[in-house]
């Protein structure tokens, strides 16, 4: 079993919809939580850093959360053309730098 | 935010040639440095981490004799890959670390004919 798993899609949406997308992982030890983005051939780029269960918001994107299921989400409101990527959720645990990836989430948002 | 720069941005190179890739930290220090690869339409791998002043430390099937890594100074690492071979034609990327969040470097394509 992974450590991390993500669907990797691909997800179409049409503009404006709200985008969920998910990360479950097995190690309880993961504390601090991230998404990136990234756009093709390029590297990705940090969208969001949680620690801790809750939510965060940023703009359009909302991090949540759940450490009881071992569980985190991103949601994009108002999803735009330029959303189109590959979102990557990543975890760290609070021991060492070692950050583990999902495979990534490939979205497209029509317009 | 914090800037990781990368050079080149993509490079083709022979069989049998070596090829060094930079990443820089452009307006931070960076004790810790780490090297990915990238496959198309797969997750990073990550294939090493890279300590200021220190030898580097290579993940669990990564050739530490053909992907060669220098962290001479707080802004920069290198990646050599020697004698590249068709397979290690992959996208690269570097990221460091400041706190608890990594930026990424914008990669580096590597294509070996």
């Amino acid at each position: 079993q992974k450590e991390v798993e993500q669907d990797p899609g691909p997800l179409s949406v049409p503009e404006g919809a709200i985008v969920s997308l998910n990360c479950t992982y097995s190690n309880s030890a993961f504390q601090y939580f991230m998404w990136y983005r990234q756009y093709s051939r390029k590297g990705p780029e940090l969208l969001m850093y949680t620690y801790s269960s809750g939510n965060k918001e940023d703009g359009r994107f909302t991090a949540q959360v759940d450490k009881s299921s071992k569980y985190i989400s991103l949601f994009i409101r108002d999803s735009q053309p330029s959303d189109s990527a590959t979102y990557l959720c990543a975890m760290t645990n609070t021991g060492g730098f070692k950050t583990i990836f999902g495979a990534g989430t490939r979205l497209f948002v029509k317009a | 935010g914090a800037v990781v720069s990368q050079h080149p941005s993509w490079v083709i190179c022979k069989s049998g040639t070596s090829v060094k890739i930079e990443c820089r930290s452009l307006d931070f220090q960076a004790t810790t440095m780490f090297w990915y690869r990238q496959f198309p339409k797969q997750s990073l791998m990550l294939m090493a981490t890279s300590n200021e002043g220190s030898k580097a430390t290579y993940e669990q099937g990564v050739e530490k004799d053909k992907f060669l890594i220098n962290h001479a100074s707080l802004t920069l690492s290198t990646l050599t890959v020697t004698s590249a071979h068709p397979e290690d034609s992959s996208f690269y990327i570097c990221s460091a670390d400041t706190q608890r969040e990594q930026y990424f470097g914008p990669g580096t394509r590597l294509t070996v004919t």
